[in-house]
């Protein structure tokens, strides 16, 4: 149980253009979900916490306008990366809370962006 | 969140124990210690919590001292698959939030 599924697992785009990732918890009700970046050879770095129904908190230095979260349901939350540049390209990694183990994260198997 | 501090990396021998170390001094009384690994590529993976006893699951082994200053990982039979980051991590259990150091990288050898 408590698998979180990523979707696309790797996106090539051009410069300017919007990436949209999606993050689904399947088989449980994720009443909060979180979008990490990881860029290589580094440790992951919290950039946002969004919880089912309300606003994304956004982690100091993330800007809101161009990562665009949605949690409109239980169990999916996106992340849109709006007008990307290279400087966007990174492992991005989402993860959830379950409603009943509330002490654990689960990790979705994450999504490669590389902006040309 | 306290800091933990672990070592950049380490070697162990298929089949052997793994013993990973952590260290966290300033950990206070509601913090929990969380390890979790990263397999290349993918997403962190859970592995185990705990406050103050040692925790078995059947993944791995916690062990935390007595003053909690520090806690080691174990792994009781490596095997190549167990390759990966592990990070140490300490968090209250309701903060949700994870603080992601630079982990240990753990090379397991045939």
């Amino acid at each position: 149980g408590a698998v979180v599924s990523q979707h696309p697992s790797r996106v090539i785009c051009k410069s300017g253009t919007s990436v949209k990732i999606e993050c689904r918890s399947l088989d449980f009700q994720a009443t909060t979900m979180f979008w990490y970046r990881q860029f290589p050879k580094q440790s992951l770095m919290l950039m946002a916490t969004s919880n089912e129904g309300s606003k994304a908190t956004y982690e100091q230095g993330v800007e809101k306008d161009k990562f665009l979260i949605n949690h409109a349901s239980l169990t999916l939350s996106t992340l849109t990366v709006t007008s990307a540049h290279p400087e966007d390209s990174s492992f991005y990694i989402c993860s959830a809370r379950t409603e009943f183990s509330t002490d654990t994260q689960y990790f979705g198997p994450g999504t490669r962006l590389t902006v040309l | 969140d306290a800091k933990t501090t672990q070592p950049p990396s380490m070697d162990c021998a298929e089949g052997r124990a793994a013993n990973l170390p952590c260290n966290h001094s300033t950990i206070s009384g509601n913090e929990y210690v969380y390890w979790y690994r990263q397999i290349h590529s993918q997403g962190p993976q859970y592995i185990i919590h705990g406050l103050k006893n040692n925790e078995t699951n059947e993944m791995a082994s916690l062990i935390i001292t007595e003053d909690r200053k520090s806690s080691t990982l174990i792994l009781p039979h490596a095997t190549l698959r167990d390759t990966a980051v592990y990070y140490c991590i300490v968090s209250r259990l309701n903060d949700y939030k994870l603080s992601f150091g630079a982990g240990t990288t753990v090379t397991v050898r045939a």
